[in-house]
């Protein structure tokens, strides 16, 4: 495609629910990162993706966040047990390569009531 | 642990001032230096700094990379009201794979 996307755009749950973020990067950009931003804070790192594997999930918080990416394009993002601090803006960026210029989606606006 | 400090965290300026946004790191093992503008959601890549000394340019933009000093510097002239954004800075380290720090951000508000 032309650009990253992601889906939803929004998505409001309540606390303990599951949720599922879909990021769709640009066509043939083989490294994918996840990132989640709060009001007033730069993107943290959460999650890299190098082809179909997970090559850093270092910034994962805790077990209850999981990504995949099982062909190597889309990936999806997925928290268990949602809790009111989750809320937040998740970002996902793709590029050509593990080092180059990441183009990020629009992001998906998180809300845990 | 990996830092990225930016400054300040709010400017607000009226048209056609030029504007000087810092940022500073102390990260192991850096690779390069980006910054990028944020105006709604989508951070939109501005300039990628891996050389000091050397200045980026992109119309009224530019930026220059200090490695001794570790801190690097995105300059507006003449800003405009479409200038209003957050803008991030982010270093890129490797450390088996890459990842990227990012700076919370300067927030600009331009006035007309």
């Amino acid at each position: 495609g032309a650009g990253v996307s992601q889906t939803p755009s929004n998505k409001v749950t309540e606390k303990g629910k599951y949720v599922e973020l879909r990021c769709d990067p640009i066509s043939g950009h083989t490294a994918l990162y996840w990132y989640r931003q709060s009001l007033g804070q730069g993107p943290e790192f959460l999650i890299y993706f190098q082809g179909t594997g997970a090559a850093d999930d270092s910034g994962l918080p805790n077990d209850r966040f999981f990504a995949v990416r099982p062909e190597g394009s889309v990936s999806t993002l997925k928290i268990q047990r949602t809790e009111r601090g989750d809320s937040a803006v998740y970002l996902c960026a793709s590029c050509s390569g593990g080092s180059d210029t990441q183009y990020f989606g629009p992001g998906t606006r998180l809300t845990v009531l | 642990e990996d830092k990225v400090v930016q400054s300040p965290l709010s400017l607000v300026v009226h048209e056609g001032d030029t504007v000087t946004l810092n940022c500073s790191y102390e990260v192991t093992n850096f690779r390069s230096l980006l910054w990028y503008k944020q105006e709604k959601k989508a951070p939109t890549f501005l300039f990628m700094l891996t050389s000091s000394g050397i200045e980026k340019k992109s119309g009224r933009l530019s930026s220059i990379l200090d490695k001794k000093e570790l801190f690097s510097i995105l300059n507006i002239t003449a800003t405009q009201t479409g200038d209003s954004a957050v803008y991030l800075c982010a270093v890129e380290v490797i450390s088996g794979t890459y990842k990227y720090i990012f700076g919370t951000g300067t927030r600009l508000k331009v006035l007309a």
